[in-house]
């Protein structure tokens, strides 16, 4: 089975606000872990991405946190915009070379 | 810069036949890597190739098959085509082998009646 996994496979976030996507992985010897954004009819995206020997990362607009302990990862998405709708993969690089992804969370931004 | 391409955009095949997808990494990447993402689901890892060799394997079967070019570019050859095979599949390319971020293209859309 896969071993990463997003907690809710569907958000909704008002224009504005703040999204926060949720990611379990299994294998606690995963030390390197990536988001991705993927759009209708694209391949995905990097957003950002996250070693473990950190427990957070900002990028523009966007904040990885890391939880090695509980095995989480989340991104956190200020001022949720339209253009943002999407669906987010989290990825786990395993045995250093090859992505393992979770099923998705399709964001969808309310006007 | 130019990003990853890959052709064709769009492809629809018969059991049985057999498919070549092509793929341009990104300039100064040396690594490709290829996926399978079913309908609803996420990408699921094919195989990696370095340096004209393959450099790991997912859970998929011999039919599927690569290649490597000394100008980085690759192909996925999948054989004997089922149904199941019906799949976007992407390719990304990266500095290298090792915790390397994975830039993706677009993807082939393959379609199997």
């Amino acid at each position: 089975g896969e071993s990463v996994g997003l907690h809710l496979p569907t958000l909704s976030v008002q224009e504005g606000d703040n999204s926060i996507i949720n990611c379990a992985y299994s294998n606690s010897a995963s030390d390197y872990f990536i988001w991705y954004k993927q759009e209708s009819g694209k391949g995905p995206q990097f957003i950002i991405d996250i070693r473990s020997n950190m427990d957070k990362r900002q990028g523009q607009r966007v904040t990885v946190l890391l939880n090695k302990t509980v095995k989480h990862l989340s991104l956190q998405i200020a001022a949720t915009q339209p253009g943002d709708s999407a669906v987010y993969f989290c990825a786990e690089n395993v045995d250093d070379y090859k992505l393992s992804f979770g099923a998705g969370t399709t964001v969808t931004v309310r006007a | 810069e130019t990003g990853v391409t890959q052709s064709p955009t769009h492809l629809i095949k018969t059991r049985g036949q057999q498919v070549t997808l092509r793929c341009s990494s990104q300039s100064g990447h040396n690594t490709v890597s290829w996926y399978q993402q079913a309908l609803g689901q996420g990408p699921q890892f094919i195989f990696q190739y370095y340096r004209e060799e393959e450099n790991g394997r997912g859970n998929f079967p011999p039919r599927f098959s690569g290649l490597q070019f000394p100008n980085y570019s690759s192909e996925l050859n999948v054989n004997a085509l089922e149904l199941d095979d019906s799949a976007l599949y992407l390719c990304a390319s990266s500095l290298g082998t090792t915790q390397e971020t994975q830039y993706f293209g677009p993807g082939t859309r393959l379609l199997v009646l």
